[in-house]
């Protein structure tokens, strides 16, 4: 089954609006969440991510928040801008030694609509 | 400047054929991974390798497999690729060190078809 999962595939906001991207994991021993930023034909980007011992980080306009009890992160985004528009991957994965066997969601494609 | 190289950018093979996907990468990092994207799938864990010849199942390493003989280097096999196979694949290594370690920077991929 999926370990990551995303509720929705697609989401609409007019700019200059707040919207939140949810995600959910399965595996307790999941310690690093993060958000990847892709537009077509490019690669995937890290947007922002968070470990285990902290329940937020926020970094300019986003902000992670992080609820380990429900195996949920989201991704919160104010103030959104057409170049926003792409699609957000969430990824969770454990800490081995430095690297993480990160696993993704399915992604949710953004539109800010000007 | 930091840097994962895929090559090629783009793949046309016939079903049974082999594929070899090259994937480089100038920053020294430890780990590097193949992924696949699939519409509605996400970016799928085919293999990780933490370092030279020290490689690991992902979700999905049926029909492939990985060689890791330079650190800066990782390839991906099809031996007789099948139609299921058509996909993007992207590489991706980590530092593994430092408060960014578990960051992954992605190769540009290679869109891959199997006739």
């Amino acid at each position: 089954g999926q370990q990551v999962k995303q509720s929705s595939p697609s989401l609409t906001v007019q700019e200059g609006g707040i919207l939140i991207l949810n995600c959910d994991y399965e595996n307790d021993m999941f310690d690093y969440f993060a958000w990847y930023k892709k537009y077509p034909d490019n690669s995937p980007t890290l947007l922002i991510s968070v470990r285990s011992n902290v329940d937020k980080r926020e970094d300019g306009r986003f902000t992670v928040f992080l609820n380990k009890s429900g195996k949920h992160f989201s991704l919160h985004i104010t103030a959104s801008q057409p170049e926003d528009t792409a699609v957000y991957l969430c990824a969770a994965g454990e800490n081995q030694g430095g690297s993480a066997k990160l696993i993704f969601g399915e992604g949710t494609k953004l539109t800010v609509s000007s | 400047d930091m840097k994962v190289t895929q090559m090629p950018r783009y793949l046309i093979k016939r079903m049974g054929e082999n594929v070899l996907l090259e994937c480089g990468q100038d920053m020294s990092h430890e780990t590097m991974y193949w992924y696949r994207q699939d519409p509605g799938l996400g970016l799928q864990l085919i293999y990780i390798s933490y370092d030279v010849d020290s490689n690991s199942e992902g979700d999905i390493p049926k029909g492939y497999r990985v060689s890791r003989k330079k650190r800066e280097h990782f390839s991906l096999i099809l031996d007789s690729a099948k139609t299921n196979q058509t996909s993007v694949y992207f590489c991706a290594s980590s530092p593994s060190t430092g408060h960014s370690a578990e960051t992954l920077y992605f190769g540009s991929g290679t869109r891959l078809t199997v006739l």
